[in-house]
This record gives C-alpha cells, sequence and structure tokens, in this order.
C-alpha cells in the first residue's frame, strides 16, 4: 500500500463507546496529523506528532486520545463521544518545503457519526 | 472575523467554463498557499502551492497571490466534469510551527 491509510471508513458509535482510528504511512514522513472537518467549516487541527513526539494539542477534549507508538502508525482514541462530534476524521503526514513549510499528505477520511 | 475567508459555494459552472476560485485572509505573516483538491468520499490532496505574491501555472491551472489585497485566486481553464470537487486554499506562516490554515472549501460542481 502506498500514501496515507485509514481505518475504518465507517463507524457508527453510541456515546458510551470506546473506539479507536487507525491511520497507517508508507510515506516515510516524520511528521503525522489528526484534522477534523465539519460541514461547512474549515479544517479543524487537532493533535500533531513530530517523530513520535506530541508537538500540537490545539485544546481537544480529553474524550479524543491520541496515541503515536512509531512514525508511521497514528492511533486516536474514542470514548465518551458527544453527537457534536460527529464528523469527517482525517489523518495526514507530512514532509518539509526546503523552506520548511510542510506540504500535507491526507488519508481519505474517517466518516464518524455518535448516536 | 475568520483568519481565511472562502465562499462555501455550491458553484456551479458548464463544461469548458473558466473558473475562478478565491479566498481572502486577514494574517499578512502568511507566506505559503496551497490549494487542496477534495473529492467526494476522498481527503484532500494538494493541487498546488506558491510562495509570496505572483502566479504560478500548472497545466489548466493557474494560482495566483495577492499580497497587497490579501486574496488568493485559483482559475480552472477549460473546466472539465472531473474537476467537479471542493477546492479548499490554505496557508502557511513558516516559521511558526508552519500551521495551515485553512479556507472552509468551495464546491464546484462543472456540468455536461
Amino acid at each position: 500500500e502506498t500514501g496515507v491509510t485509514q481505518t475504518p471508513r465507517h463507524l457508527v458509535m453510541g456515546m458510551t463507546n470506546k473506539k479507536s482510528l487507525k491511520c497507517e504511512q508508507h510515506l516515510g514522513h516524520n511528521a503525522m496529523y489528526w484534522y477534523k472537518q465539519s460541514a461547512k467549516k474549515p479544517l479543524e487541527l487537532m493533535f500533531v506528532y513530530n517523530f513520535k513526539e506530541q508537538t500540537e494539542n490545539n485544546s481537544v477534549p480529553s474524550r479524543f486520545s491520541p496515541e503515536c507508538p512509531n512514525s508511521s502508525h497514528l492511533f486516536l482514541h474514542l470514548h465518551t463521544l458527544q453527537p457534536e462530534d460527529s464528523a469527517l476524521y482525517l489523518c495526514a503526514s507530512s514532509h518539509p518545503l526546503a523552506s520548511g513549510a510542510n506540504v500535507l499528505t491526507f488519508g481519505a477520511g474517517s466518516r464518524l457519526t455518535v448516536l | 472575523q475568520k483568519e481565511v475567508e472562502q465562499d462555501p459555494g455550491p458553484l456551479s459552472v458548464p463544461e469548458g467554463a473558466i473558473v475562478s476560485l478565491n479566498c481572502t485572509y486577514s494574517n499578512s505573516a502568511f507566506q505559503y498557499f496551497m490549494w487542496y483538491r477534495q473529492y467526494s468520499r476522498k481527503g484532500p490532496e494538494l493541487l498546488m502551492y506558491t510562495y509570496s505574491s505572483g502566479n504560478k501555472e500548472d497545466g489548466r491551472f493557474t494560482a495566483q497571490v495577492d499580497k497587497s489585497s490579501k486574496y488568493i485566486s485559483l482559475f480552472i481553464r477549460d473546466s472539465q466534469p472531473s474537476d467537479s470537487a471542493t477546492y479548499l486554499c490554505a496557508m502557511i506562516i513558516t516559521g511558526g510551527g508552519n500551521k495551515l490554515t485553512f479556507g472552509t472549501g468551495t464546491q464546484l460542481k462543472v456540468e455536461l
């Protein structure tokens, strides 16, 4: 497989469930990201990992818990979510341009519905 | 005021039309300007990026940045039904964590 792969593609869960989203990248990138995409809203950055270390937590509620065991894998653990957490969750990895600016490669996303 | 403003559309054009997609922004520190294309049920993919002001052309696509007006555009010539997607603009302040700030995306439909 190439690129950024996310599983599952679709997930329906109740507010008391615990589930996890998985992301895997085969691009050799050192940075990985979780974004939330809701209708009519800009992409919201949630977490950033560089070389497995979390470098950004964008004031995300603790019901979202990321895990990055190595530079190729990223998880988002979900528990006691709210209906407003229903959204498309996108994973991305990046490589820097010569200037240092990052170019993101996104996965196809995991569509989450919280009942 | 949002940092990046983008009309969500939908924008519907006939095949062959010239499409103009635009974003305005408020932070003059943005240096890199990117356009991502997102097909339905897919993640965004990078289409083009430009640094500072000026134009950049790639096939039927031209990206334009006017930093004095804080305005960026993506032009699509000879639009095709396969161009139907959501187009997201994104911007970076390099050195400031290199975080991308996205617009809401404009949904484009090119009709036969």
